[in-house]
């Protein structure tokens, strides 16, 4: 069974960092393409970040190009997200997603609250 | 960047009813269009990909159509557990964009 499980989601203050995790099992990580999703409080879905299988292509949202940066180990089945400078308007649920551009699992989510 | 319509944006419906949600892309994507379903507190599900394929063990009264700009989904019979919120995602170029997300209610 594919499962993805985020952690490290919590309260941070305006310009502040975070890192979340996610960890993969039920199917070969490394073969797989990876992505972010967030969602805001009562919004809609907004892609964050894309990772190739190797980690060798990486692409951003705009909205945080220069902020977020993605990441995986595949020898450990995890995928990464460091996100600095923290703004209100990050506040979302993070979704880890496994697909090369149509989706096929999530992860559960991991609250991010920015503010102070 | 690829930006999306997708309506309505609230749709209020009964049990058998037969409903088609819209989504509009402001340039061709081909079939590169995903739908998605989500009910409250819980991640999005894949239903449908490459504009028209069924994802695996997804009931077969949801159907896809459309390419290039204009794609449509349709659920032929809703049923009670059909009530949630539906987003389309064009996977063509990046940045990915999803559309802003249809509310299936009961009327």
């Amino acid at each position: 069974e594919v499962q993805l499980v985020e952690s490290g989601g919590g309260l941070v203050q305006p310009g502040g960092s975070l890192r979340l995790s996610c960890a993969a099992s039920g199917f070969t990580f490394s073969s797989y393409e990876m992505n972010w999703v967030r969602q805001a409080p009562g919004k809609g879905l907004e892609w964050v970040s894309y990772i190739s299988s190797s980690g060798s292509t990486i692409y951003y949202a705009d909205s945080v190009k220069g902020r977020f940066t993605i990441s995986r180990d595949n020898a450990k089945n995890s995928l990464y997200l460091q996100m600095n400078s923290l703004r209100a308007e990050d506040t979302a649920v993070y979704y880890c997603a496994r697909g090369p551009g149509l989706i096929d699992y999530w992860g559960q989510g991991t609250l991010v609250t920015v503010s102070s | 960047v690829i930006w999306m319509t997708q309506s309505p944006s609230l749709l209020s419906a009964s049990t058998g009813d037969r409903v088609t949600i819209s989504c509009r892309m402001s340039q061709g994507i081909s079939s590169y269009l995903a739908w998605y379903q989500q009910k409250p507190g819980k991640a999005p599900e894949l239903l449908i990909y490459a504009a028209s394929t069924l994802q695996s063990g997804v009931p077969s009264r949801f159907s896809g159509s459309g390419s290039g700009t204009d794609f449509t989904l349709t659920i032929s019979c809703l049923q009670s557990e059909d009530f949630a919120t539906y987003y389309c995602q064009q996977y063509y170029s990046f940045p990915w964009t999803f559309g802003q997300g249809t509310k299936v209610e009961i009327k």
